[in-house]
């Protein structure tokens, strides 16, 4: 079963980028799907979009087309994804998860904060 | 976009009773189904996959079942350290994959 650790808290003004990262360990890196999901304060789980690193290939909701971009680095065992234009409605904690469809492995989650 | 309707939103249960959280997808999931439990300040945890399958090391009193619309998660005896909110979530066809918006299950 796969092991899943992200970044720290991020503080971002309106308009900005963030970045978190998810390195994985205890499985095969590439052979697994990891899945990006959100939960803003309060509120239910949103998947935002996934990737297989074997293939490279990834998937994204439609909601976040143009400002989301899901990558993996095989050689440190990360994904990565990164959100751009932030507006305030995109503070949540995020989440990797192993697994496409549903997710059997969680990361503890990552705060990020869009505040001017 | 397939919505997950759940009901009650938030649950008052005695230790030692059962537990029936439901869950209704907007168009059939087939069992396309999973249940998810988070506790308060922590990542959600998998309970129930394919709508009846369990998790690993999942304790028996957790149970799912259901397809095509309708599914519940049951716990047989509440514990107390059952106290959560439950997430249903629909992976039928094509993305986007989404959630219900919670039970929350507390303590009487």
């Amino acid at each position: 079963q796969v092991q899943l650790v992200q970044s720290g808290a991020e503080v971002k003004k309106p308009g900005s980028s963030v970045k978190v990262s998810c390195k994985a360990s205890g499985a095969i890196f590439s052979s697994y799907a990891i899945s990006w999901l959100r939960q803003a304060p309060g509120q239910g789980l949103e998947w935002m979009g996934g990737i297989i690193p074997l293939y490279g290939t990834s998937n994204h909701a439609q909601k976040f087309q143009g400002r989301v971009t899901i990558s993996a680095d095989e050689s440190t065992s990360t994904v990565y994804i990164d959100l751009s234009s932030l507006r305030s409605e995109d503070t949540a904690v995020y989440y990797c998860a192993s697994g496409d469809n549903w997710f059997q492995s969680w990361g503890q989650g990552t705060l990020v904060t869009v505040s001017s | 976009e397939i919505v997950m309707t759940q009901s009650p939103a938030t649950l008052s249960v005695s230790p030692g009773e059962r537990v029936t959280l439901s869950c209704r997808a907007s168009q059939s999931v087939s069992n396309n189904v999973a249940w998810y439990q988070q506790k308060p300040g922590q990542a959600p945890r998998l309970l129930i996959y394919d709508a009846s399958s369990r998790a690993i090391s999942l304790p028996a009193r957790f149970s799912g079942s259901g397809s095509g619309t309708e599914f519940t998660l049951t716990i047989s005896s509440l514990q107390s350290e059952d106290l959560a909110v439950y997430f249903c979530q629909q992976y039928s066809s094509r993305p986007p994959w989404t959630f219900g918006q919670g039970t929350k299950v507390e303590i009487k």
